[in-house]
């Protein structure tokens, strides 16, 4: 299953909104996490089973979406939000797959 | 608190074999499968290899198969990725990571990476 994310850059000024976007060559249901990285560090689960935020992550961030497209907000965007973030879909592996991920960049 | 530590890392000739491994601490190591991930310099994730619980059934991306060997020993808290016929294009930071209980496949827990460098 391919998964494509856009954009692939994201510009955005600190307090606003952020809007990323996943989509799936097929349906992967609710299977789908996002993670973030930090330069230099391993990913960190954010969201899974589409809009599930993990243990810790901040309420600002936010999943939605099914079935072959879904959507990752970042409600007001904090300094240590600018990072990578990937999609991931679990719902067929193997093999797991990775979207290319989106660089949120401060605008 | 869920502790990762990968190991055996390094620079490695073309053709060239290594081993890496990852010490798990702070769960319940035999309850999860667990996957390696890598990611080459300035590229994305790309998923390597998954072993189940019991170690019994392994699977791999197609761009390893035949070449890689995932494994574990639960008495030790401790899985292994055996790299063999190493080619450039396996330069990356190997990640090894947990799946998160109560998913198909999401990956709760990560950790730190050990680079590989295939190069002559």
């Amino acid at each position: 299953i391919g998964m494509t994310q856009s954009p692939a850059t994201l510009f955005v000024s600190p307090g606003e909104r952020a809007t990323l976007s996943c989509r799936a060559s097929q349906s992967v249901s609710r299977n789908l996490a996002w993670y973030q990285q930090k330069s230099g560090q391993a990913p960190r689960l954010l969201i899974y089973d589409a809009s599930i935020r993990a243990t810790g992550i901040p309420g600002r961030f936010s999943g939605s979406g099914s079935g072959t497209e879904f959507t990752l907000t970042i409600s007001s965007l904090q300094s240590e939000d600018f990072a990578l973030y990937y999609c991931q879909q679990y719902n067929k592996w193997p093999p797991l797959t990775f979207g290319g991920g989106t660089k949120v960049e401060i605008k | 608190e869920v502790q990762l530590v990968e190991s055996g890392g390094g620079l490695v000739q073309p053709g060239g074999s290594l081993r890496l491994s990852c010490i798990a601490s702070g769960f319940t190591f035999s309850s999860y499968a667990m996957t390696w991930v890598r990611q080459a310099p300035g590229k994305g994730l790309e998923w390597v290899s998954a072993i189940v619980r019991s170690g019994e059934s392994t699977y791999y991306a197609d761009s390893v198969k035949g070449r890689f060997i995932i494994s574990r020993d639960n008495s030790k808290n401790i899985m292994y990725l055996q790299l063999h016929s190493l080619r450039a294009e396996d330069t990356a930071v190997y990640y090894c990571a947990k799946l998160s209980q109560g998913t198909m496949g999401a990956l709760g827990d990560w950790g730190q990476g050990t680079l590989v460098t295939v190069s002559s």
